[in-house]
């Protein structure tokens, strides 16, 4: 069983639709979680960041962690066509190095 | 504000043929240094990292040598290549006190 488990898509949603990507985790020492964005050909955009559990909000992103239920999740709110890419969930365990363990990814098309 | 550069963007080498991929960082110093290999369609895997000049940890027995010879540059090479090496590379940095990773652009390497 890999550390981190992500639902590899393709996840296909009209233009504004409310998109929900997740992320499952077995590590319960994982204290910081991240999101990557990461369009074709290019390096893993940072897009949100979190500490431990709760939301966090940056406009029309939310990213949401659940540390009872070991989930994680990156809510995208009126999707665009260029929030097509792949979706990374990255986290790590505090003073280790900053290391950090990655999902598969979830590649998403959001279509006009 | 920090940047990241890898070079070259893409790469077309024969089986056997040496590698030399390099990486820099600029507007910090004393970063954690970062070589990932992506896969077609997979998740990252991380190859090397480093926390200083001359330090290197590998995490992946392999035919690849990382270097670091300056504080914000880092190298990664190979003395004869193999089918199995090509992918996109990534390089990431990170401050030292925070746990994200960032990303540079990437080197697409195929080896025929």
């Amino acid at each position: 069983q890999k550390e981190v488990e992500q639902d590899p898509g393709p996840l296909s949603v009209p233009e504004g639709a409310i998109v929900s990507l997740n992320c499952t985790y077995s590590n319960s020492a994982f204290q910081y979680f991240m999101w990557y964005r990461q369009y074709s050909r290019k390096g893993p955009e940072l897009l949100m960041y979190t500490y431990s559990s709760g939301n966090k909000e940056d406009g029309r992103f939310t990213a949401q962690v659940d540390k009872s239920s070991k989930y994680i999740s990156l809510f995208i709110r009126d999707s665009q066509p260029s929030d097509s890419a792949t979706y990374l969930c990255a986290m790590s365990v505090v003073n280790a190095g900053n290391m950090l363990t990655f999902g598969g990814g979830t590649r998403l098309m959001v279509k006009p | 504000s920090q940047t990241i550069h890898q070079w070259p963007a893409t790469l077309v080498q024969p089986v056997g043929s040496p590698l030399s991929l390099e990486c820099t960082v600029e507007g910090t110093s004393n970063p954690n240094l970062y070589w990932y290999r992506q896969a077609a369609g997979r998740g990252l895997q991380l190859l090397f990292y480093s926390v200083g000049i001359g330090q290197i940890s590998s995490e992946v027995p392999q035919n690849l040598s990382a270097s670091r010879p300056q504080d914000r540059q880092f190298i990664l090479s190979s003395k004869k290549l193999l089918l199995s090496d090509s992918g996109f590379y990534l390089c990431a940095w990170t401050p030292g006190a925070q746990e994200t990773q960032y990303f540079g652009p990437g080197t697409r390497l195929l080896v025929l």
